[in-house]
This record gives C-alpha cells, structure tokens and sequence, in this order.
C-alpha cells in the first residue's frame, strides 16, 4: 500500500518559473513532512520540512504548502535555477513507539532549463 | 567532518553470489536504516535498527541480511534469495527523537 503519492514523476521548468510538485497521504496519523532533495550518483539530503500545526513554511525560495483536511502538502520552489535540477522526494512519519519510520512518496525528476 | 560513509560506490555480482555493502557513521546517532532505490519507485526500506545487537524487517527485507554489533557499523549483505539486486542502496541514520535522516551517498549493485 502506497500511503504517500507524489507528482507528477518528472517536471520541466525554464529558469526563473516556479516549480510545483504535489503529494498525498493517506495516514491521518502522520505528523511530520519532509522534502528531500537528491542529485545524481548522491544519497537524498533534507532540505525543508513541516509539521501539521503549520499551513505553510518558507526557507528562501523553498516553500512547503500544507492542506491537513485535504491530506495534501506542495513543494514550491520560486525563480527556479538549474542548480535546482534534481530528484525531490517528499515523505511522512509519525511518532510511535518504534521511532520516526519515514514513508517516501515515487519522487519527481526535476530538471530547469537555462 | 561528522557523516555516513558507504563502500563499496560501485559493486559488480554475478548470480548466485552473496555481497555486503558497508555502512559506517560517526554521527553518534542511534537509529540506522537501509533502503533500496529503483527508478519511478522512490527508496523502499529493506532494514532498520534502533539500538546495538537489534533490528527490524522493512518492508523489502525479503532476500537481504543485516547486523549491528557497533552502534557506528550497520551493514548490508544481499544474498543470493534476492531475485533482483540489482539497485542503488542508500544507508541512513538518525537520532531517536526526530525524523531526519542523515543519507551516505549510495552503493550501486549490478548483478551481471
């Protein structure tokens, strides 16, 4: 069962336009919502992240946007650049008693263009 | 400079074969975890531990082995039962209290 669904799964934007990619969850019980950022041949770095008691967190032109009823969240990246270009993977975790077992989403492939 | 090392990068297998892939971190962290990447599929989480001498199925564990005799050390071992090995392989780690994980920079496995 695929509890978060992320899209779309690859993503062309010109340099300088906003990039947009979008998942949903399924678990009500999830509590915390990160945004990785992967590029090629590297393993995923955190870059920004949300909790529920929040609609909306901005670092720099990175912003998440974060819909509880609607299980919904967004990563917004503004005047992209093509040093954005990379694999952004969001995900999801709730406390319990076996730790923070994060759930990731497909991954979107995001590549700027000059 | 604190962080998770992964060896070897790169891992050629013939069929049949088992291989380990190392993990090591100096992070002082307590939790540590291996995934497994394979295009349009997002990392999928084979193995996890919590603490030394323990550890817990992901949900692909099937075909893979681990062990955590050092808090610092979590190795891999992808035995021959797993049909297709072929993958990136990503370690993690993490404190307990909090949901980021800390990547190493990945091991691809070919099975030729």
């Amino acid at each position: 069962q695929q509890q978060v669904k992320q899209s779309p799964q690859s993503l062309i934007v010109q340099k300088g336009g906003i990039s947009i990619i979008n998942c949903a969850y399924e678990n009500t019980a999830f509590d915390y919502f990160p945004w990785y950022q992967q590029f090629p041949g590297k393993g995923p770095a955190l870059l920004i992240a949300i909790r529920p008691d929040v609609s909306e967190k901005k670092e720099g032109r990175f912003t998440i946007s974060f819909n509880k009823s609607a299980k919904q969240f967004s990563l917004h990246i503004m005047d992209s650049q093509p040093g954005d270009s990379a694999t952004y993977f969001c995900a999801a975790s709730m406390e319990n008693n076996a730790g923070n077992m994060l759930t990731f989403g497909g991954g979107t492939r995001l590549m700027v263009k000059p | 400079d604190g962080g998770i090392t992964q060896s070897p990068k790169y891992l050629f297998r013939k069929e049949g074969q088992n291989v380990t892939l190392s993990c090591e971190q100096n992070l002082n962290h307590d939790a540590m975890y291996w995934y497994r990447q394979d295009p349009g599929q997002g990392l999928r989480l084979i193995y996890y531990s919590q603490i030394v001498n323990d550890f817990q199925k992901g949900d692909i564990a099937e075909g893979y082995s681990v062990s955590r005799e050092k808090k610092e050390s979590f190795p891999l071992t992808v035995t021959s039962a797993q049909k297709n090995p072929t993958a990136f392989y990503l370690c993690a780690s993490s404190r307990l209290t909090t949901g980021e994980l800390f990547f190493g920079e990945g091991s691809r496995l070919t099975v030729l």
